[in-house]
């Protein structure tokens, strides 16, 4: 079975523009949530979603936004870009929203400048 | 959730039994204890978790003190590849996707 899949792997954007980035959960996982890791502030939590239903969201802006299809595939979407965005986010799948298992992917490295 | 506490760092030697400690003593009832890991340049990974019993699986085994306060993960052969960040979450079952993680515990396993 595959794993998590997320595109693109890497990203460079300038500061102000917007950006999206896309993550394929697990065959049959219906629930994605979406992490961001920095050094400074290590993984955080953005939003989950399931059922092409928002479930929870962390403390992030409103710059960050997200939606799920219905083949449960989710993208992210992050408008006018700061500097402090760079970081490596992670999107998570299980197989429900209450699911005490789940499998992330290999991340998307986003740099502003 | 809950809150935890692990050590930033600890050494392992090859082939032995690694024991990552976690506090968590304002855990409550209905809270289950998890363990990931994250080793360098890819997404954490699920090891195990588990609620009041011990648990084992072929990863690890998950110690989990009689208060609830603290719990222990061991990877009972360590190698090479063991070395990550290791990861001791808090959180109830329906807040499963909505974790934050710590800092967690950096293992070096050396030969």
């Amino acid at each position: 079975k595959a794993g998590v899949t997320q595109t693109p792997r890497y990203l460079i954007k300038t500061r102000g523009q917007q950006v999206t980035l896309s993550c394929s959960p697990i065959s049959g996982h219906r629930s994605v949530s979406w992490y961001q890791q920095t050094p400074g502030q290590g993984l955080q939590f953005l939003f989950e979603y399931f059922s092409e239903t928002q479930r929870n969201k962390g403390n992030f802006p409103g710059r960050f936004s997200g939606r799920q299809f219905s083949n449960s595939r989710s993208e992210m979407n992050v408008s006018t870009l700061e500097l402090g965005d760079s970081a490596l986010y992670l999107c998570a799948s299980s197989i429900r929203t209450d699911s005490y298992e789940q499998y992330f992917g290999p991340g998307t490295r986003l740099t502003v400048t | 959730d809950a809150k935890t506490t692990q050590p930033p760092s600890m050494d392992c030697a090859e082939g032995r039994a690694a024991n990552l400690p976690c506090n968590h003593s304002t855990i409550s009832g209905n809270e289950y204890v998890y363990w990931y890991r994250q080793i360098h340049s890819q997404g954490p990974q699920y090891i195990i978790h588990g609620l009041k019993n011990n648990e084992t699986n072929e990863m690890a085994s998950l110690i989990i003190t009689e208060d609830r306060k603290s719990s222990t993960l061991i990877l009972p052969h360590a190698t090479l590849r063991d070395t990550a960040v290791y990861y001791c979450i808090v959180r109830r079952e329906t807040n499963a996707g909505k974790s934050t993680f710590g800092d967690g515990t950096t293992l070096t396993v050396k030969p």
